[in-house]
């Protein structure tokens, strides 16, 4: 059963610091992983999706790398800003059995201080 | 454009009621997923269509929970005999076409109390 886990469930920094934001995952048979991100009382917007041929995916300030067979991706954000303050999600879509579902860690929650 | 739209955005209820969700996807979206997420849990995959039906139904959680899609376009879900470990936010997404490549474009959710 694909578990994904996301490490540290929370995270302080100063703005301006860059930062990495930690997912892994079981089994490596996966189709592709996806960052979203999660503001209160909104829903989840997409950030990055890395297919399982691609080793990485730039948006902005954002980057994030994928390595399947080690089961780890990271999401790197440089020169972090008070808008960033969210939460962080990485879910992951498996191949075979259900078609329909991504496996969703528990998040990263980010605050940004000024 | 319109994003994908859900409502009620709050919902209080009583233990043994019955509720209804509704999402509005974004127009031509032909896949419409329902998730769960309860409070210091992950989101929780429940149900996939693919236009009106559902090829996926492995995540809902009890025959309690149901859902359906009519048109290719909006989707209900319904809680019958709510209990309180149904409190929690559902997020619906859709996506243009299969989940395989297409990304999911959420809700804002519902927030669902059940006291």
């Amino acid at each position: 059963k694909q578990e994904v886990t996301q490490i540290p469930a929370a995270l302080s920094v100063p703005e301006g610091e860059n930062l990495v934001l930690n997912c892994s995952f079981t089994d490596s048979a996966i189709y592709n992983l996806q960052w979203f991100r999660q503001d209160p009382g909104k829903g989840l917007t997409s950030l990055l999706l890395i297919q399982s041929s691609q080793r990485e995916q730039t948006s902005g300030r954002l980057n994030a790398s994928l390595d399947k067979s080690s089961g780890r991706s990271t999401l790197y954000i440089a020169a972090s800003q008070p808008g960033d303050s969210a939460t962080y999600l990485c879910a992951v879509r498996i191949y075979g059995g259900s078609q329909g579902n991504l496996i969703f860690g528990k998040g990263t929650k980010l605050s940004v201080k000024p | 454009g319109a994003g994908v739209s859900q409502s009620p955005s709050n919902k209080v209820t009583e233990k043994g009621k019955d509720v209804e969700l509704r999402c509005d996807p974004i127009s031509g979206h032909t896949a419409l997923y329902w998730y769960r997420q309860s409070l210091g849990q992950g989101l929780e995959f429940l149900i996939y269509f693919q236009g009106n039906s559902a090829p996926d139904k492995s995540g809902l959680p009890s025959d309690r929970f149901s859902a359906e899609r009519t048109g290719g376009s909006v989707s209900t879900l319904t809680i019958q005999r709510t209990q309180q470990e149904d409190s929690a936010v559902y997020l619906c997404a859709s996506s243009l076409q299969g989940p395989a490549k297409n990304i999911q474009y959420f809700g804002a959710g519902t927030r669902l109390s059940v006291l």
